[in-house]
């Protein structure tokens, strides 16, 4: 069984500051890692994708992949209150049209 | 501009009824995909097509079908609604390819009475 763990939060962080959010998972064969921004009552919205152990830069947002700790993290600079929302890890498996296999994802509240 | 859209966006239903929920995408990707989303259990998937014609099973399939009889379509029908399908449902795709990103459609909201 393919598992994704989140802390569910909440996580609370000052305006300004960097928001950092954790996810391992358990299938050593995952390949592609995303992270996922869903505001309450929408849909999941794509912030990044992450293939290969390292950082990955996009604006304020940095993710993280260390593939031999089976840890992928979400690092958000400069936090602003309108990042608040639920931040889901997703992680796919090798080729082919699997689906993605989800955290619960962690409530993020950035505080004014 | 290229989109997924999924309607109804809201459904009230009976137990025992037969519901399909509809998912159209003009990217025209191959990969669509339908998931639930609970309280307690995150998104988690029920079908995916990687083609037309083509169908497979995912993590909650039961009481759940597809078919995909074109590119921009898959409906998902749940044969007879149960109080326990009471959910969140989002459609998504993603182009074929080992490392596709899947975009999210807005949603359907059923509840099963």
């Amino acid at each position: 069984q393919k598992e994704v763990e989140q802390n569910s939060g909440p996580l609370s962080v000052p305006e300004g500051a960097i928001a950092s959010l954790n996810c391992t998972y358990s299938d050593r064969g995952s390949q592609s890692f995303f992270w996922y921004r869903q505001y309450s009552g929408k849909s999941p919205e794509l912030i990044m994708f992450i293939y290969s152990n390292g950082d990955k830069e996009d604006g304020r947002f940095t993710a993280q992949l260390n593939k031999a700790s089976q840890y992928v993290s979400l690092l958000i600079r400069d936090s602003q209150p309108s990042d608040s929302a639920t931040y889901l890890c997703a992680v796919k498996s090798g080729g082919g049209a699997d689906g993605l296999t989800f955290g619960k994802g962690t409530h993020l509240i950035i505080q004014p | 501009d290229a989109e997924i859209t999924q309607s109804p966006r809201h459904k009230i239903t009976e137990t025992g009824r037969q519901v399909t929920l509809a998912c159209h995408q003009t990217w025209n990707h191959n990969n669509m995909f339908w998931y639930r989303q609970d309280l307690g259990h995150g998104l988690r998937l029920i079908h995916y097509s990687y083609g037309v014609q083509d169908t497979n099973k995912g993590e909650v399939s039961d009481g759940y079908s597809v078919s995909r009889s074109n590119t921009e379509d898959l409906p998902l029908t749940l044969e007879s609604a149960a109080s326990s399908q009471t959910s969140v449902y989002f459609c998504a795709s993603s182009l074929a390819g080992a490392q596709e990103t899947q975009y999210f459609g807005p949603g359907t909201r059923l509840l099963v009475l």
